[in-house]
């Protein structure tokens, strides 16, 4: 069956510093992978969406990394600030999936000053 | 608004009632989804609209929920006698385009409502 395999642990990380986030997955080929960051209490916001022929993607401090032979997309957050605390789901698509996400568990950031 | 509105922000059914569950999507915005979501997890899909046309509800746990969007812009989730599983964030997201596209089309979700069933 299908499965998305993010990091359960939340991670935390200190003001200025790199996260890392990791989304796996099984049993997918994908062809795009999004990126949603949710906060408590709100709906999930679009961040960012990659292609399978993309290698890596940037936006501001954002930048992710899609594998498609490790099965694997790479979130990284540079320069970490206490306002990107929150949680991050990923998604990965294939293209006959009429746009329907099928999240990961997400991986919370705690970013401390 | 600019947003994906849903309402109730917050219910609280006893079990065994009927609850309705609406979502204004964004104006034009073709394709629309509700997702369940539990503590802890991220959102799981239940069901899609295309305009009026509801394409998908593979996701849908049980008979119990029905969805619609009859003029093909506010959505109604109805779920019936309803039960303590049912209790979750019941979200709703629209994106502009339908079909493959949709895959390439950011979701806009809106805030959820917040299903309490005691």
């Amino acid at each position: 069956s299908q499965k998305i395999e993010q990091n359960s642990e939340a991670l935390n990380i200190q003001e200025g510093k790199t996260a890392t986030l990791t989304c796996n997955y099984t049993n997918y080929s994908p062809a795009y992978l999004q990126w949603y960051r949710q906060d408590p209490g709100r709906g999930p916001v679009f961040l960012l969406l990659i292609r399978e022929n993309e290698k890596e993607k940037r936006k501001e401090r954002l930048k992710v990394t899609f594998d498609t032979t490790l099965k694997q997309s790479l979130f990284h957050i540079t320069a970490s600030q206490p306002a990107d605390s929150a949680t991050y789901l990923c998604a990965p698509l294939e293209t006959d999936s009429w746009g329907k996400l099928q999240f990961g568990s997400g991986t919370q950031v705690v970013v401390t000053p | 608004g600019a947003g994906v509105s849903q309402s109730p922000r917050y219910k609280v059914a006893k079990r065994g009632q009927d609850v309705a569950l609406r979502c204004d999507p964004i104006s034009g915005h073709v394709s629309l989804f509700w997702y369940q979501q539990a503590l802890g997890q991220g959102p799981e899909f239940l069901t899609y609209f295309q305009n009026e046309a509801q394409l998908d509800k593979s996701g849908l746990p049980s008979d119990r929920f029905f969805a619609e969007r009859p003029e093909g812009s506010v959505s109604t989730l109805k779920i019936q006698r309803t039960q303590q599983e049912d209790s979750a964030v019941y979200l709703c997201a629209s994106s502009l385009q339908s079909g493959g596209a949709t895959s390439r089309q950011p979701q806009h979700f809106g805030d959820g409502t917040r299903l309490s069933i005691l």
